[in-house]
């Protein structure tokens, strides 16, 4: 099965800051790497599909990167509605993982 | 309007079953692969199992294979999670989701609670 990891866990962050959370699998998913919003109480949200593709409605400060093993999902400018978890996910092959989450906290 | 809505947690027993629901609105299941995701309280997301958009293929997380089936019902446009031998780690907010052509998992319906508790 395909391990992912994520780093940090948590990072505190002020509105306006750049954020950068990393996922690394633990053999290479080419670019089958999707990353994902949940806030408290809600469903996850699809933000980046195939490591760097944007989903349609996610604002352009969000982005994606990276093929192998190693991604990245950079938000170039920390707005309030982005104080969240989120999560990488491996879609490469069953069964489909997903990393332990990244909280970024005010 | 394109949605999914699932059903039918509650509370139930250790070793007992539960059947989960997930319907469809505003696109059908043959034209998608569904998935269920599961969330214990306070902790991360974990895959549950997939049926491939032609009902080909199915597969399952280590933790509920030979437990947990997946099905559909095309006539109703309904997914569901069979779930027997129920244990207490089952507790966990369970989440249909469909996944994209691109694999990624692009819409998700609101969640159904399952308490596995005497």
């Amino acid at each position: 099965d395909i391990q992912m990891t994520q780093s940090p866990s948590s990072l505190s962050a002020s509105v306006g800051d750049r954020v950068t959370i990393t996922c690394r699998a633990s053999q290479s998913i080419s670019s089958y790497l999707n990353w994902y919003q949940q806030k408290p109480g809600k469903a996850p949200k699809l933000l980046i599909y195939a490591a760097s593709s944007l989903q349609s409605g996610v604002p352009s400060r969000l982005s994606g990167s990276g093929s192998g093993t190693d991604f990245t999902l950079t938000i170039s400018s920390l707005q309030p509605e982005d104080f969240a978890t989120y999560y990488c996910q491996q879609t490469h092959s069953p069964p489909l993982t997903f990393g332990p989450g990244t909280k970024v906290e005010i | 309007q394109v949605q999914v809505v699932e059903s039918g947690g509650g509370v139930v027993q250790p070793g007992r079953s539960l059947r989960l629901s997930c319907a469809a609105s505003g696109f059908t299941l043959t034209s998608y692969g569904m998935h269920w995701v599961r969330q214990a309280p306070g902790k991360g997301l974990e895959w549950v199992a997939v049926i491939w958009y032609d009902g080909s293929n199915k597969y399952y997380g280590e933790s509920v294979k030979g437990r947990f089936t997946i099905s559909r019902d095309t006539s109703k446009n309904t997914l569901y999670l069979q779930m027997n031998s129920l244990r207490a780690e089952d507790t966990a907010v369970y989440y249909c989701a469909r996944a994209s052509g691109d694999s990624a998992f692009d819409m998700w319906g609101q969640g159904t609670m399952v308490t596995v508790s005497s």
